[in-house]
């Protein structure tokens, strides 16, 4: 069975703080998403990795960093929480190409006080 | 232009009616498309992958119109269980997948 985990169900923090959300996956997949899902607005991308190293962009990536040190690990930063911030956050990764299935992590839903 | 344009609802129907959602995409250049549930609270989980054939999988029927560039779901037969949010995702090759906003179907008996 295919694994994704993110690090925390359910995280509070304060205004200001540096957050880490954390993922894994265990199924060697070149790609991996950060996503957030707001009511009525859907999940919108955040940032994106189709390798080690490497990072795209998403839609709105704007307070947001990413690490991806190794294949199976893919890290969202909140440089200065904001209360704007307060989410659900998803990772969810694929293999390369066309037609490959996305598996997610279970969520973290996080709020910013 | 949204990328991914999808009717919110809420489809509210009784068990056993024939419910379609449809889909529209921006990006003419879009390979990959698929629909995806999500149950509430939960995480999003694939239902089935778009083929330009059009594929079925039991109570479930997909179709994809690159023409038109427009994805359709049908579920016949519905049950309790298929309340849920359903997803409608595309991609391209090397990028993300884009998500619709969803469109909720809720099963009454």
């Amino acid at each position: 069975d295919v694994k994704v985990t993110q690090s925390s169900r359910y995280l509070v923090k304060r205004t200001g703080e540096k957050v880490f959300l954390e993922c894994v996956q265990d199924m060697d997949h070149e790609n991996m998403f950060w996503y957030r899902q707001d009511p009525g607005l859907g999940l919108r991308l955040i940032y994106f990795s189709y390798d080690v190293k490497m990072k795209e962009k998403g839609d709105i990536p704007e307070g947001y960093s990413v690490s991806r040190e190794k294949k199976e690990r893919f890290s969202l930063i909140l440089e200065s929480a904001s209360t704007n911030q307060t989410s659900m956050y998803l990772c969810a990764s694929n293999y390369r190409g066309m037609n490959t299935e996305a598996f997610f992590g279970q969520g973290t839903r996080l709020t910013v006080v | 232009r949204k990328e991914v344009e999808q009717d919110p609802g809420p489809f509210n129907v009784p068990e056993g009616a024939t419910v379609a959602f449809n889909c529209t995409y921006s990006n003419s250049a879009s390979q990959s498309f698929f629909w995806y549930r999500q149950d509430c609270r939960k995480e999003p989980k694939l239902l089935m992958s778009v083929y330009s054939s059009g594929n079925e999988d039991g109570r479930f029927t997909a179709q994809l119109n690159r023409a038109s560039q427009y994805i359709s779901l049908l579920i016949r037969d519905s049950k309790l269980s298929d309340s849920a949010t359903y997803l409608c995702v595309v991609n391209q090759a090397g990028t993300a997948l884009i998500f619709g906003k969803g469109t909720t179907l809720s099963v009454s008996s």
